[in-house]
């Protein structure tokens, strides 16, 4: 499918600082999700976005579904060793959609060293 | 409860070749999705079935192409390989393929073609 445009592509972080990254998207969704994948390992759902302007946590990470919904953002706060890995996002107009119609970002490269 | 599984893990082939890789879906789930995964370009979709039928397809050409049988195992072949078919490819069920269902990866077979 299309691809979304994803920020930045790589971060290179220090232990206990916080991580920003963001989609945007040249059509409206209803939909957003958020992946992690650690090395050698499949994508993970980290948080689901079904609102605009939605603001969704779990645990130091928190996801928001931009107001214009052509767009949406992943924070880490205080991050730790273990949340290096390639986050993305993907994307679709309807939550009805198959996932054949989904779009992906390219993804988000997390180095944290000590 | 086991996850998807993929077999095999790594796989070295040369131009010209084929290949068949294997996907496992969780236990319970009808679709099963195949992305190609390559750094910088994200995860690319390449079809999806359900009950044993190719319900969506992406944009690859016909060398690539897959099937599922009763028991929601899948398999996909990429046949005449070309240096630019490695990549990671990543497999992942759901109860019905659509986005309202969450969907599950399993390790992804690494492809190299020499």
């Amino acid at each position: 499918g299309q691809q979304l445009n994803q920020s930045p592509q790589s971060m290179f972080i220090q232990e206990g600082e916080d991580v920003s990254m963001n989609c945007t998207s040249s059509s409206i969704f209803n939909t957003w999700l958020w992946y992690k994948q650690d090395p050698g390992e499949g994508p993970v759902l980290l948080i689901a976005l079904y609102k605009a302007g939605e603001l969704t946590s779990n645990g130091r990470l928190t996801a928001q579904f931009g107001i214009t919904r052509k767009d949406s953002f992943l924070n880490i706060s205080a991050s730790i060793p273990s949340d290096v890995g390639i986050y993305f996002c993907a994307g679709s107009f309807m939550t009805t959609d198959s996932w054949g119609k989904f779009q992906f970002g390219a993804g988000t490269q997390v180095v944290v060293t000590p | 409860k086991a996850g998807v599984t993929q077999t095999p893990r790594y796989l070295i082939k040369t131009r010209g070749q084929q290949v068949t890789l294997s996907c496992s879906p969780i236990s319970g789930h009808r679709s099963v999705s195949w992305y190609q995964q390559t750094p910088g370009q994200g995860l690319q979709f390449l079809f999806e079935y359900f009950s044993e039928t190719q319900r969506n397809k992406g944009n690859f050409p016909g060398r690539f192409s897959g099937r599922q049988f009763s028991n929601s195992r899948s398999e996909m072949n990429v046949s005449t390989l070309e240096l630019g078919d490695s990549a990671l490819y990543l497999c992942a069920s759901s109860r019905s393929g659509r986005a309202s269902d969450e969907q599950f990866f399993g390790p992804g077979t690494r492809l190299t073609v020499l």
